[in-house]
């Protein structure tokens, strides 16, 4: 089974501070993907990356960055955080464009930005 | 750009059967998935659908038509753990298995 593991299951953190979130994948997928779920609104694309080092931004990207140093890890960083990035945070990864295989989540980070 | 509808919410009768639709406007169409998301946990992948027609699962069946932009997901003989969110999504052929996500539809399985 695809194991995708987020290191934080709840985080709490200050207006300001630059915040990490980690993801791990354990199935050398190509793909890996950042979003985040709001009530009412979704999952939204916040960025993915399809190779080591290479990153792509999605519908969301102010306010984020991400890092792809290793194919199995994908880090988001929020920069500066501030109360709006309050969110359920997940992480996704999956084959490359062209399978029918599905992404697979990793269980979220939820964050408050206090 | 992309458009995903679905309920917000739906109610059903243990051992029903419920219907879930999803409507989609989207440029360049590769597939549809379902996921079903349990309230704190991850998404978890139900059915893929590239093709129109019936793809059947045990007890999830998801329907796909292309040229009406609407797909169904259909859960037989439903249990108490049913309940759950469930999400239909869009893949676009644009960026890298770009999915693009429903607001979801909240199911409840009632005695």
């Amino acid at each position: 089974d695809v194991k995708v593991t987020q290191s934080s299951r709840y985080l709490v953190k200050r207006t300001g501070e630059k915040v990490f979130l980690e993801c791990v994948q354990d199935m050398d997928h190509e793909n890996m993907f950042w979003y985040r779920q709001d009530p009412g609104l979704g999952l939204r694309l916040i960025y993915f990356s399809y190779d080591v080092k290479m990153k792509e931004k999605g519908d969301i990207p102010e306010g984020y960055s991400v890092s792809r140093e290793k194919k199995e890890r994908f880090s988001l960083i929020l920069e500066s955080a501030s109360t709006n990035q309050t969110s359920m945070y997940l992480c996704a990864s999956s084959l490359p464009l062209y399978s029918n295989q599905p992404q697979h989540f990793g269980d979220g980070t939820r964050l408050s930005i206090l | 750009g992309q458009n995903i509808d679905q309920p917000t919410e739906m109610t059903a009768t243990e051992g029903a059967i419920v219907q879930i639709n999803c409507t989609y406007q989207t440029s360049g169409f590769n597939g549809l998935f379902w996921y079903q998301q349990h309230a704190g946990e991850a998404p978890t992948f139900l059915s893929y659908n590239v093709l129109d027609g019936l793809e059947e699962k045990g007890r999830f069946s998801s329907f796909l038509s292309r040229s009406k932009g609407y797909s169904y997901l259909l859960l037989k003989e439903l249990q108490m753990k049913d309940s759950a969110s469930y999400l239909c999504a869009v893949r676009s052929q644009t960026g890298a298995n770009n999915l693009f996500f429903g607001t979801g539809t909240r199911l409840t399985v009632i005695p």
